[in-house]
């Protein structure tokens, strides 16, 4: 199994502002995905986040609001940019196995997200 | 991919097995169903995945009937610490580069009291 840290855990930010959410994994990983929890509701997906190439995103989410940077196999970032309070979400970023079952995923504990 | 449709919450009793079915009426046929548990604020945690028949681990049992248009995870003697929402998703068949993105549904909210 895959261990994810996710910092920060939580955050209270200003509207218009940006803030960069960090994914890191225990154990290189090919494939990344990032997703968004709004409160109360069910998880979506945002982008896929392949290193070495762009991320490719998924219907309602574009590259200048969520940039994401996948540098190595065990680390990516999602930026959540120009904020406004319908940001406000949990994030998770979770991974792959490589040659698992195809849908067996570890998530990261959650990015709690305020926007005020 | 399929649509899945699942009950919104359920309620049960500690020591009780609980069954939780799902339908997915549109499912191809190199899906796989996949089951996922999430606590409040932690992110989803993998139960079990399975393509027909039976598939049995440690935590749970999963059901699918010959046609696969539904599926029914089976927790045996809940606890109250199997409080959770429960997903089923139905997932394409195994890819190359370790993953597959997920869709997940509205999830059924299981409540287990003393």
């Amino acid at each position: 199994s895959a261990v994810i840290s996710q910092k920060p855990s939580r955050d209270i930010c200003q509207r218009g502002t940006s803030l960069t959410i960090q994914c890191q994994v225990d154990s290189q990983v090919t494939m990344m995905f990032w997703y968004r929890q709004q409160p109360g509701q069910s998880l979506t997906l945002i982008a896929t986040a392949n290193q070495g190439s762009e991320a490719t995103y998924e219907s309602g989410f574009v590259i200048d609001k969520f940039p994401i940077s996948r540098p190595n196999l065990t680390f990516s970032t999602l930026t959540v940019s120009n904020m406004s309070p319908e940001d406000s979400s949990i994030y998770l970023c979770s991974v792959g196995v490589a040659g698992g079952i195809s849908g067996e995923q570890y998530f990261g504990p959650g990015t709690r997200l305020t926007v005020t | 991919l399929a649509k899945t449709t699942q009950p919104i919450s359920m309620d049960s009793y500690e020591g009780q097995e609980v069954n939780i079915t799902c339908s997915h009426n549109n499912i191809a046929t190199n899906d796989y169903i996949t089951w996922y548990q999430q606590f409040p604020s932690q992110g989803p945690r993998f139960i079990i995945q399975g393509y027909k028949t039976k598939v049995t681990n440690e935590v749970a049992s999963l059901f699918i009937p010959a046609d696969r248009k539904s599926s029914t995870l089976s927790l045996p003697r809940v606890s109250l610490s199997d409080t959770a929402v429960y997903y089923c998703l139905v997932v394409r068949g195994r890819l190359t580069g370790g993953g597959n993105k997920l869709t997940f549904g509205t999830g059924t909210q299981l409540k287990v009291e003393l």
